[in-house]
């Protein structure tokens, strides 16, 4: 059963426009997210976190929304640049945890 | 800024071999992660180590072992290559004092 979903496999931006990707999840024990970008042959680079005790977290273009009741965590990218197109992989870890679960990734294109 | 490394970006094997993926960093981080990303699946654990000589099994280690026997080195063993262990396989450490997990370039690897 997977504890940590992306629902959309794909997402098209244009430019300058925003971007915002996706992610649910089961385990409402889950106190630490992440956001990894990864590019095709490259290993996944951090991006952003928010702890279970923030609803939102900002860095430059980046913001992570949390909404706890929901399940449910979104990346906002603006704006978007062509720069950003890559996959997108959300996290989620328990307390007491080093152990991470991935989600399946979005891949983000941003058209110029 | 961390150092992953993996020991070969691109590797072909033939079914029935014996692999060895090597990782390193230089970090100092105590905990080390080994995952395969396939599509529509994305990262999945297959082992992971929290000291030296010490492992865990993640969600998938069938037909897998690791070894660590010193602290900034993590290898993967495939003791009998099978084409579905045909996949990306991506290295990561995180410290203890940090949330984040910092990955290497991954390892392209095609069993024949």
């Amino acid at each position: 059963d997977q504890q940590v979903k992306q629902n959309s496999p794909s997402l098209s931006v244009q430019e300058g426009r925003i971007s915002i990707l996706n992610c649910d999840y089961t385990n409402s024990m889950f106190d630490y997210f992440l956001w990894y970008k990864k590019y095709p042959a490259e290993g996944p680079t951090f991006l952003i976190s928010i702890s279970s005790i923030k609803d939102k977290n900002e860095d430059g273009r980046f913001t992570v929304f949390l909404n706890k009741s929901a399940k449910h965590l979104s990346l906002h990218i603006v704006p978007s640049q062509p720069g950003d197109s890559a996959v997108y992989f959300c996290a989620a870890r328990g307390t007491g945890t080093y152990k991470y679960i991935f989600g399946t990734g979005t891949r983000l294109k941003v058209l110029a | 800024d961390v150092k992953v490394t993996q020991s070969s970006r691109y590797l072909v094997k033939r079914t029935g071999e014996k692999v060895f993926l090597e990782c390193v960093q230089d970090m100092d981080h105590e905990n080390m992660f080994w995952y395969r990303q396939d599509p529509g699946l994305g990262l999945r654990l297959i082992y992971f180590s929290y000291d030296v000589k010490m492992k865990e099994k993640g969600d998938i280690p069938e037909g897998y072992s690791v070894s660590r026997e010193k602290k900034e080195r993590f290898s993967l063993i495939l003791e009998s290559a099978s084409t579905n262990q045909t996949s990306m396989y991506l290295c990561a450490s995180q410290g203890d004092r940090v949330r984040e997990q910092y990955f290497g370039p991954g390892t392209r690897l095609t069993v024949t």
